[in-house]
């Protein structure tokens, strides 16, 4: 069984200021992890990802993540947060067969 | 390339009815699968089709149902409908070489009165 834990509902940043996403996982086996952005009214956007080759990896639009085995975290971050970032976050872990299980999501407030 | 294409986006339905929703993925991609997004339980997996077969399934009642043709393309089905299955249904398709990374459509927004 897999599942995905978002520890944050609501994340409210300044613009300009560092952005942290907290998402813990849990699996009997390597996953592949995934943050996903979907802004109002769209479909979800592929942010980045962790097939098990470097534990620190870099998306798009500036936005970071990093594997803690150890910790069982899949963290986002992003050094200076923009208005446009405002949007809904999903941390989602996808098994070896293809299932797919999404966490309930993180909504971030940028603040001008 | 093309992106995913659901149709129609929108749509208004009664109590009792059924509702077909229609996904296009991404040409060349041959895993589909459908999620119902609600603001009180969140995205939720349906099912998951890869040429022809569901392959994954989640814990929706029969009610809930699809399928995919020999051209990728896949239909979603909710019979019987009810006010709950009020939600934003999206699909999402996968290429067999990159695994997991799934290219999202639009969505179709259902409303059941």
């Amino acid at each position: 069984a897999q599942s995905v834990t978002q520890l944050d509902s609501h994340v409210s940043v300044s613009e300009g200021t560092p952005v942290l996403l907290r998402c813990n996982y849990s699996s009997s086996y390597s996953p592949s992890l995934f943050w996903y952005v979907q802004h109002p009214n769209k479909g979800l956007q592929l942010l980045l990802k962790y097939t098990s080759a470097a534990t620190l990896v870099k998306g798009i639009n500036g936005f970071e993540a990093e594997f803690k085995k150890s910790e069982t975290s899949f963290h986002l971050t992003k050094p200076s947060a923009h208005m446009s970032d405002a949007a809904e976050y999903f941390c989602v872990v996808i098994s070896n067969a293809g299932k797919s299980t999404f966490g309930d999501g993180t909504t971030l407030t940028v603040k001008p | 390339k093309a992106g995913v294409t659901q149709t129609p986006r929108y749509l208004i339905k009664t109590r009792g009815q059924q509702v077909t929703l229609s996904c296009s993925p991404i040409s060349g991609h041959r895993s589909v699968s459908w999620y119902q997004q609600t603001p009180g339980q969140g995205l939720q997996f349906l099912f998951e089709y890869f040429s022809e077969t569901q392959r994954n399934k989640g814990n929706f009642p029969g009610r809930f149902s699809g399928r995919q043709f020999s051209n990728s393309r896949s239909e979603m089905n909710v019979s019987t409908l009810e006010l709950g299955d009020s939600a934003l249904y999206l699909c999402a398709s996968s290429s067999v070489e990159v695994t997991g990374e799934l290219f999202f459509g639009e969505g179709s927004r259902l409303t059941v009165l």
